[in-house]
């Protein structure tokens, strides 16, 4: 089968920086990537990593080990706005499984 | 303005009565997927079209029917729905899946089965 894990939820305080991890296990493996979600939203794309590495989009980072099946998203310099839901979803060919989501608290 | 579009948004019916929930998306994408989204348990895929009259099974498919007869629409159809069914419904589209895994969702259908 497979499976996604990832914390499920976590607390910073504004300005502050966040780590949210994700390990898989799943038969195949072509991308990880990384999906917000606000209450009562729609899930929005915010990164993706198909090689080792890290990649960069702003304030947001992700970062992905192959061999360790494992991600994280890195959130800097965070804001109210970044309250949401944070989801890792790993591609298997066509497919695409996602985790049970992490939810962002921050506080002032 | 580039969208993916999904109706209805809430809907309230029966066990046993046949429904529609439709998805239409403006960006030309090849990939369209249909998610489910219940408490504690993540976004599941029920079924996913690569393209025009292809498509294929997601992770949770029973109970559910797709077609795909034109490429900017993917409807999801519960043919006999059933209260385990009662969840939050995403349809999702993408370029062809392989490129970015990039996904857009649309805003969600809210399904109660009585």
């Amino acid at each position: 089968g497979q499976s996604l894990e990832q914390p499920s939820e976590v607390t910073a305080v504004e300005g502050a920086i966040v780590q949210i991890n994700c390990t898989y296990q799943t038969s195949g493996f072509y991308g990880l990537s990384w999906y917000q979600q606000h209450d009562g939203g729609a899930p929005t794309f915010l990164s993706y990593n198909a090689l080792d590495g890290l990649e960069e989009t702003g304030r947001f980072s992700s970062f992905l080990s192959r061999s360790d099946s494992y991600g994280y998203l890195l959130l800097q310099e965070l804001q109210m706005k970044d309250s949401a839901s944070y989801f890792c979803a790993v591609r298997n060919f066509n497919k695409f499984y996602f985790g049970s989501g992490t939810k962002l608290n921050v506080k002032p | 303005e580039a969208q993916v579009t999904q109706n209805p948004r809430y809907l309230i019916t029966v066990t046993g009565k046949k429904l529609t929930v439709t998805c239409s998306q403006n960006m030309n994408h090849e990939y369209m997927s249909w998610y489910r989204q219940d408490p504690g348990l993540g976004l599941r895929q029920i079924y996913y079209s690569m393209n025009v009259e292809v498509t294929d099974k997601g992770d949770v498919p029973e109970g559910y029917k797709v077609s795909r007869k034109e490429k900017r629409n993917f409807p999801l159809i519960l043919e006999s729905p059933s209260p385990n069914q009662t969840s939050l419904y995403f349809c999702a589209s993408s370029t062809r899946a392989g490129l970015t895994d990039t996904q857009y969702f649309g805003p969600g259908t809210r399904l109660t089965v009585l």
